[in-house]
């Protein structure tokens, strides 16, 4: 099956950073990405979708200054958490869609973000 | 909008048993995608099953299988035989294939298999 993935896989910061996650498909190509980002014991909730090429879309209450995403290539979409801050640690997870008809979703193995 | 539905937040069944994990959903696009999704402790999520709206036949792959009842708006998931690995966080979600076509998950069971 179609493999993405995710680096790096755990970041602790300093509160005021910025840190990027990488997302990659590595044998197909996905026009669009999704991130996502889950509280502990909680559902995935979509933060943004990434379209190669142009800009995010990102969901309600999803301030896009502080979470930049970027879609460089038909493989590579990144996520920046700027100025983070300990609120922001969380499991970012980012997904891509097959090219198939399905819509099915190929998930990363997921970021663990620590902000102290 | 899209909803989905899981009422069971926890689940415990015994190994080389079958169990039933609930999800409902709701939607206005006449056409739609319901998945499964796998989560084990170190957070990946694992792509389990698909069924389609208009898909006539209940999915199947190998030990899961969707038990999908349309009317009900009913797209429960079937793991038969149960294994220590099926421990794990599972998710429900789905997709429209109208405008807003944005996967919606939702809130997970978690399954655990005792000997």
């Amino acid at each position: 099956g179609a493999v993405v993935s995710q680096h790096p896989s755990w970041v602790i910061c300093k509160s005021g950073t910025s840190v990027k996650i990488e997302c990659r498909s590595l044998d197909f190509q996905a026009t669009t990405m999704f991130w996502y980002r889950q509280f502990p014991k909680q559902s995935l909730m979509l933060m943004a979708t990434s379209n190669e090429g142009s800009k995010a879309t990102y969901e309600q209450g999803v301030e896009k200054d502080k979470f930049l995403i970027n879609h460089a290539s038909l493989t590579l979409s990144t996520l920046t958490v700027t100025s983070a801050h300990p609120e922001d640690s969380s499991f970012y997870i980012c997904s891509a869609r097959a090219p198939q008809n399905t819509g099915e979703l190929f998930f990363g193995e997921g970021s663990r973000l620590t902000v102290l | 909008a899209q909803k989905i539905t899981q009422t069971q937040p926890g689940m415990f069944v015994q190994e080389k048993e079958a169990v039933t994990l609930d999800c409902t959903y709701d939607t206005s696009d006449p056409s739609y995608g319901l998945f499964w999704y796998k989560q084990p402790s170190s957070g990946e999520m694992i792509f389990l099953i698909y069924q389609g709206s208009y898909d006539q036949q209940n999915a199947t792959e190998g030990r899961y299988s969707l038990n999908f009842q349309k009317a009900r708006k009913s797209a429960n998931l079937v793991i038969s035989a149960s294994q220590l690995g099926d421990s794990a966080m599972y998710f429900c979600a789905m997709r429209g294939f109208g405008t807003a076509s944005k996967l919606t998950f939702g809130t997970g069971t978690r399954l655990q298999v005792t000997l």
